[in-house]
């Protein structure tokens, strides 16, 4: 099975700060994807990425970036983080070209005051 | 894009045989019907998907109906630790379209 991590697991920031997500993993899985969690909302397509240098926008991209500089890694970025964007948040990887499926890891619990 | 549509909550007793509905009437050829389950504070854990064919795997069956617009995921013998989320989804190879999850069904084991 993959090996997906996600950092911090846990964190409290205030409004109008930056805040980097990081998720890594290990299969050097083409696709990366990150999703958003909230209550009644099921999950949630922020961004994703199909291998170095691509990314794209998924359902609820505003307000969130991401960046693919190597395979392993895609970290999303809040450039001014909103009490809105209180949510857990897990990142997924796939490998390429296939309908496989997916591998999460553990979430990312953000909370924005 | 095709939509999926499940029942929001289901029960089952414990050790017993537990099918679970997916609609998805809209589907298309090249779609695969996979199956997820969130256990409470976790990520989602993939647990089987197909395309035509009923697909058995150690966790879990699939079977998917003649005309591909419904499928069943089946649990054979529920335990306690099957409490949980279930995502029927829709995916296409290098697609991330209909990569978005609905909210499920909440399954409730009963001891």
């Amino acid at each position: 099975d993959a090996e997906i991590t996600q950092s911090p697991r846990h964190k409290i920031t205030e409004t109008g700060r930056q805040v980097t997500l990081a998720c890594h993993q290990i299969w050097n899985h083409n696709n990366m994807f990150w999703y958003r969690q909230d209550l009644g909302h099921g999950l949630r397509l922020i961004h994703y990425s199909y291998g170095v240098q691509d990314t794209n926008k998924g359902e609820v991209s505003d307000g969130y970036s991401v960046s693919r500089s190597n395979t392993e890694d895609l970290p999303l970025t809040l450039e001014s983080a909103a009490s809105s964007q209180t949510s857990v948040y897990f990142c997924a990887s796939s490998r390429q070209g296939t309908a496989g499926e997916l591998f999460f890891g553990e979430g990312s619990r953000l909370t924005v005051l | 894009d095709a939509k999926t549509t499940q029942p929001n909550s289901m029960e089952s007793n414990e050790e017993e045989p537990v099918h679970l509905p997916c609609n998805h009437s809209t589907i298309s050829g090249t779609d695969y019907i996979h199956w997820y389950r969130q256990l409470p504070s976790q990520g989602p854990e993939y647990v089987i998907h197909g395309l035509t064919s009923n697909v058995n795997n150690r966790m879990a069956s699939l079977a998917i109906a003649e005309d591909r617009k419904s499928s069943t995921l089946i649990l054979h013998r529920a335990t306690l630790r099957d409490a949980a989320v279930y995502y029927c989804i829709l995916r296409v190879p290098g697609s991330a379209r209909q990569l978005t999850f609905g909210s499920g069904t909440q399954l409730t084991v009963l001891p």
